[in-house]
């Protein structure tokens, strides 16, 4: 059984590139979620979606970030304009169901994002 | 308020002994989840337990178990015979409700040194 994948696991991008973070996940599972991890914290919610949908976005950023998880293939965090501060691990999570507090979800192996 | 509360310094354990892992909740909502994942420096979210708050007993996992104490609003990790292999961080969290927007809520982590 494969578990959430991300790709790339490092990305390296120039300040005003775009960065884009794939996360296919686990088989059978239909909600994602992407969390950010800043040097030195926890994880913190960013976006949930499910097929075709965003259900909640209230982590993500007002500008340059956006998010989509389509019908066919893996979702995809999309950063435009990358400025340093966007640096940090971005996790990807997958659950078989909606949020229901006893669901566990599981994570991939997070994306680094390093802008030089 | 901060939802999910690790106060506690770097932690040093010697090899096979047992150690505590703090962690304080905040919530009104009467159900909710919470999760222990640890990271080691390879980077990844590695799920560990998970206790219902409706749960009568603590949960267990191999040599994981949850202390949970429900008045007090904790949920501590407690690992029996450390392992070389568990030096890593460890992040406690929180999922709340029901709803759709019931997302995982991170503490910041707690650093865990294992000493031969």
């Amino acid at each position: 059984n494969a578990g959430v994948m991300q790709n790339p696991r490092h990305l390296v991008r120039r300040r005003g590139q775009e960065a884009r973070l794939r996360c296919s996940p686990m088989k059978g599972h239909s909600h994602v979620y992407w969390y950010r991890q800043l040097p030195e914290e926890g994880l913190k919610f960013m976006v949930y979606l499910q097929k075709e949908n965003i259900i909640d976005e209230s982590g993500m950023p007002k500008e340059r970030f956006s998010a989509e998880f389509p019908k066919e293939g893996p979702s995809i965090l999309r950063i435009q304009q990358v400025v340093r501060g966007d640096s940090a691990a971005y996790f990807c999570a997958s659950s078989p169901q909606g949020p229901i507090s006893g669901n566990t979800i599981y994570f991939g192996e997070g994306s680094w994002l390093t802008v030089v | 308020a901060q939802k999910i509360t690790q106060t506690q310094p770097g932690m040093f354990v010697q090899e096979k002994e047992a150690v505590t892992l703090d962690c304080t909740y905040d919530t009104s909502d009467p159900s909710y989840g919470l999760f222990w994942y640890k990271q080691p420096s390879s980077g990844e979210m590695i799920f560990l337990i998970y206790q219902g708050s409706y749960d009568q007993q603590n949960a267990t996992e191999g040599r994981y178990s949850l202390n949970f104490q429900k008045a007090r609003k904790s949920a501590n990790l407690v690992i029996s015979a450390s392992q070389l292999g568990d030096s890593a961080m460890y992040f406690c969290a929180m999922r709340e409700g029901v709803g759709a927007n019931s997302k995982l809520t991170f503490g910041k982590g707690i650093t865990l040194s294992v000493r031969p």
